[in-house]
């Protein structure tokens, strides 16, 4: 079974500028989350999305942004580039069970974008 | 969600045990514990979890105490492809709370 992809994997950038992100999860997967990873932050979640829906979000400025497809494909925008939005842009996807209580399910993640912003 | 608190780095060498030490005092009842691998420009992978006592993969150990205020990753006879940042994660079973990640104890291993 294929793993989570996300492109580009690199992305170079100017201040002022918008980028967009791109994450497939896994075949059967339908719960996708994203984290930006700095050296100095560590991992930090930006916000999760399942059936379209956002359900979760961390606490990050409102130029940060998702959405995610009929298919479970996930899309993050972030507008208005700063100097410190460069970062690893981690994308995980999970299954999603209904019901519970249960523990919370395994998160596979992809290789990420490492997004540079000059 | 129950804050962790885990070593800053760790060094070991090859074919020695390693033991990673997790702290979360205020741990609630229906917490699990996870721990994730994570490889230099890599996302992070999971590696085991658990809610008591003693769990066991083809990876490695989780033993928590009956308390669970804590609890020891162990991975047994430990290579240079060890060396890795390991997360401690404590959360609870809602599937709709998120998931936060910590500093991590980068783990380095010497010949």
């Amino acid at each position: 079974k294929a793993g989570v992809t996300q492109t580009p994997r690199y992305l170079i950038k100017t201040r002022g500028q918008q980028v967009t992100l791109s994450c497939s999860p896994i075949s059967g997967h339908r719960s996708v989350s994203w984290y930006q990873q700095t050296p100095g932050q560590g991992l930090q979640f930006l916000f999760e999305y399942f059936s379209e829906t956002q359900r979760n979000k961390g606490n990050f400025p409102g130029r940060f942004s998702g959405r995610q497809f009929s298919n479970s494909r996930s899309e993050m925008n972030v507008s208005t580039l700063e100097l410190g939005d460069s970062a690893l842009y981690l994308c995980a996807s999970s299954l999603a069970r209904r019901g519970g209580p249960h523990p919370r399910n395994e998160q596979f993640f992809g290789p990420g974008t490492r997004l540079t912003v000059l | 969600l129950a804050k962790t608190t885990q070593p800053i780095s760790m060094d070991s060498y090859e074919g020695q045990e390693v033991n990673i030490t997790c702290s979360h005092n205020n741990i609630a009842t229906n917490d699990y514990i996870t721990w994730y691998q994570q490889f230099p420009s890599q996302g992070p992978r999971f590696i085991i979890q658990g809610y008591k006592t003693k769990v066991t993969n083809e990876v490695a150990s989780l033993f928590i105490p009956a308390d669970r205020k804590s609890s020891t990753l162990s991975l047994p006879r430990v290579s240079l492809s060890d060396t890795a940042v390991y997360y401690c994660l404590v959360g609870p079973m809602n599937r709709d709370d998120k998931i936060i990640f910590g500093k991590g104890t980068r783990l380095h291993i010497l010949p």
